[in-house]
């Protein structure tokens, strides 16, 4: 089945340490997306990458830093200078748009990360 | 991106058909109307877009205005799945990755 895929579900790390979230698509998707949900709040973007080796700072990227080595992997590193990590972490990615008129970005199921 | 407006939360008894009102008062000739909706703690679900005309899809309906300031999603017939929070989101409809500008959307209730 084609999708997208992150792990775990649920995190838990102490203060001050950085933790590595998970993004992986099978679905040949250029771009990719990291957003952060806080509760009641909508999304908000943090980095994103249109291609592989690519990538650049959505509203929120402070504390957070990201690689693409692989079309179909984007992790998320979430680091001890990110003052307020504990959230609800959302990847997406979306095809390339070029010749096509719109780009629907596709979800994966979130990670919730808490930092006691 | 322009900036949308909808309400909070809104009710809707199972089987009656959800409108679910954004308005969107800004926005450019370039930009397209996106709707999503979350289910508690998922991944936000692409619903339906449109630019000026009304569209169709097996989930939902899209009614925009003439003067393309306020569109409403139509959920035709409800059901307690269709319980989530749906997000109105107007950006321009480019060839390239763009983000999506989330607000706080709508807390759809369907109720029996």
């Amino acid at each position: 089945d084609g999708g997208i895929t992150q792990s775990p579900k649920y995190l838990f790390r102490k203060e001050g340490q950085n933790v590595t979230l998970s993004c992986e698509q099978n679905l040949n998707h250029d771009a990719m997306y990291w957003y952060r949900q806080d509760p009641g709040q909508g999304l908000r973007l943090i980095y994103y990458s249109q291609i592989v080796n690519d990538f650049q700072k959505g509203d929120i990227a402070e504390g957070y830093s990201v690689s693409r080595e692989k079309k179909e992997s984007f992790p998320l590193t979430v680091t001890s200078a990110q003052k307020n990590p504990t959230a609800f972490y959302l990847c997406a990615s979306s095809p390339r748009t070029s010749g096509s008129p719109w780009n629907e970005q596709f979800f994966g199921p979130g990670t919730r990360l808490t930092v006691l | 991106d322009a900036k949308t407006t909808q309400p909070t939360s809104m009710d809707c008894a199972e089987g009656r058909a959800a409108n679910l009102p954004c308005n969107h008062s800004t926005i450019s000739g370039n930009e397209y109307v996106y709707w999503y909706r979350q289910i508690h703690s998922q991944g936000p679900q692409y619903i339906i877009h449109g630019l000026k005309n009304n569209e169709t899809n097996e989930m939902a309906s899209l009614i925009i205005t003439e003067d393309r300031k306020s569109s409403t999603l139509i959920l035709p017939h409800a059901t307690l799945r269709d319980t989530a929070v749906y997000y109105c989101i107007v950006r321009p409809h480019t060839g390239t990755a763009s983000k999506l500008t989330f607000g706080t959307g709508t807390r759809l209730q369907v109720t029996l």
